[in-house]
């Protein structure tokens, strides 16, 4: 597709499920980046590749939190046992190279009841 | 960690007003960038600053990286009705984008 493309774009699941948001980036990207915004604030760092690899995943909140993109290209942000706190939306944005600019995805609104 | 702040909170302008909004750190950046959120839509860019003290323009945005590199201001020209939304500054400690650190960012709201 032309964009970063995130799903689904809404999920509802219930406090202790685990759940699986997709990030699919711009063809040829080979830096991905996940970002969780919370209501009236700004994206928060969590983590981000450079090819398969993930190069930096110090906003990670804790270990629940776990991503993977085995081929360089699609990525999957993973949340085990999850928690009302983490009721939130998740950016994906993906870059030709860290030296470009980073195009951001609608994100994808995870809502823990 | 490193924190910025971002000033106003929310503005409500009339419709061809000229808008400016600001953001300040704790700490120095290297990059300042400028985003531009729409409800249920990913922060589009508009302007990147990687000098001290430059002066950008993109259309009706102007953007500058402060001299003390803690801070940076975006001004908006003649605003109209697709101004509206939330606007928010971003800064990097490096010159790649692979961690940018995001305001809590001012709302617009242009009045017809």
């Amino acid at each position: 597709g032309a964009g970063v493309s995130q799903t689904p774009s809404n999920k509802v699941t219930e406090k202790g499920k685990y759940v699986e948001l997709r990030c699919d980036p711009i063809s040829g990207h080979t830096a991905l980046y996940w970002y969780r915004q919370s209501l009236g604030q700004g994206p928060e760092f969590l983590i981000y590749f450079q090819g398969t690899g993930a190069a930096d995943d110090s906003g990670l909140p804790n270990d629940r939190f776990f991503a993977v993109r085995p081929e360089g290209s699609v990525s999957t942000l993973k949340i085990q046992r999850t928690e009302r706190g983490d009721s939130a939306v998740y950016l994906c944005a993906s870059s030709l190279t860290t030296s470009n600019q980073a195009f951001f995805g609608q994100g994808t609104r995870l809502t823990v009841v | 960690g490193q924190q910025l702040n971002q000033s106003p909170q929310s503005m409500f302008i009339q419709e061809g007003e000229d808008v400016s909004m600001n953001c300040t750190s704790s700490s120095i950046f290297n990059t300042w960038l400028w985003y531009k959120q729409d409800p249920g839509e990913g922060p589009v860019l508009l302007i990147a600053l990687y000098k001290a003290g430059e002066l950008t323009s993109n259309g009706r945005l102007t953007a500058q990286f402060g001299i003390t590199r803690k801070d940076s201001f975006l001004n908006i020209s003649a605003s109209i009705p697709s101004d509206v939304g939330i606007y928010f500054c971003a800064g990097q400690l490096s010159d790649s984008y692979d961690k940018v650190i995001f305001g809590p960012g001012t709302s617009l709201s242009v009045i017809p």
